[in-house]
């Protein structure tokens, strides 16, 4: 069976600085791995996806993450945090078993300060 | 990519009361997915919903208390039945082509509240 986890529930950062959410899975089978961002009262929108091609895997507004087979990470970065980044962040797993089942870790709630 | 919509937006509901749950997608997709998201909660799936056969329900969820329908690929209903204070949460509905590498666009939730 597959399951996410994620090490930290909050993440604070002021503007300007890295951002690091951390994830690990664990997953019997070759894995989709996905971040999916969760703005307040909105709905989840695609961050990025790692589907066993390119092990760095770059998104939308800046983020990226790297698959580490070896590590069973698959950690979400930014080099510099802006305000909108402010959010609850999830890590989610899929087993390529042949057909699509989501798995979502707990959550990482990103808070950006000034 | 696909724009899924869902309706009501948020209710507030009685006790022992139904809510049917609409979600709509902007282009046809193979599968569509039920998620709960209780208070502070991560995600967790109900069931999937395909066309034309009987939708499939997670360890937990069971179909006389979420009954759920899948008339064409563009649209499926999640009805909560008989709703107590616990079922309060955030229903969320996707939809995707179904492979498993496959994006699932999320609808926006419906925020339940029963009292």
């Amino acid at each position: 069976a597959q399951s996410v986890t994620q090490l930290d529930s909050h993440v604070s950062v002021s503007e300007g600085t890295p951002v690091l959410l951390r994830c690990n899975y664990s997953s019997s089978y070759s894995p989709s791995l996905f971040w999916y961002v969760q703005h307040p009262n909105k709905g989840l929108q695609l961050l990025l996806k790692y589907t066993s091609a390119a092990t760095l895997v770059k998104g939308i507004n800046g983020f990226e993450a790297e698959f580490k087979k070896s590590e069973t990470s698959f950690h979400l970065t930014k080099p510099s945090a802006h305000m909108s980044d402010a959010a609850e962040y999830f890590c989610v797993v899929s087993e390529n078993t042949g057909f699509q089942k989501l798995v979502f870790g707990t959550g990482t709630r990103l808070l950006v300060s000034p | 990519s696909a724009v899924i919509s869902q309706k009501p937006s948020r209710d507030i509901c009685q006790r022992g009361t139904s809510l049917t749950i609409q979600c709509q997608v902007d282009s046809q997709v193979t599968m569509m997915f039920w998620y709960r998201q209780q208070p502070g909660q991560s995600l967790t799936l109900i069931a999937t919903a395909n066309q034309g056969s009987e939708a499939t329900y997670e360890s937990g969820f069971v179909i006389d208390k979420f009954p759920i329908s899948r008339p064409n690929l563009t649209f499926s209903t999640l009805t909560v039945s008989n709703m107590s204070p616990e079922d309060s949460s955030i229903y969320l509905c996707s939809g995707s082509r179904g492979e498993v590498t496959d994006t699932q666009y999320f609808g926006p939730g419906t925020r339940l509240t029963v009292l």
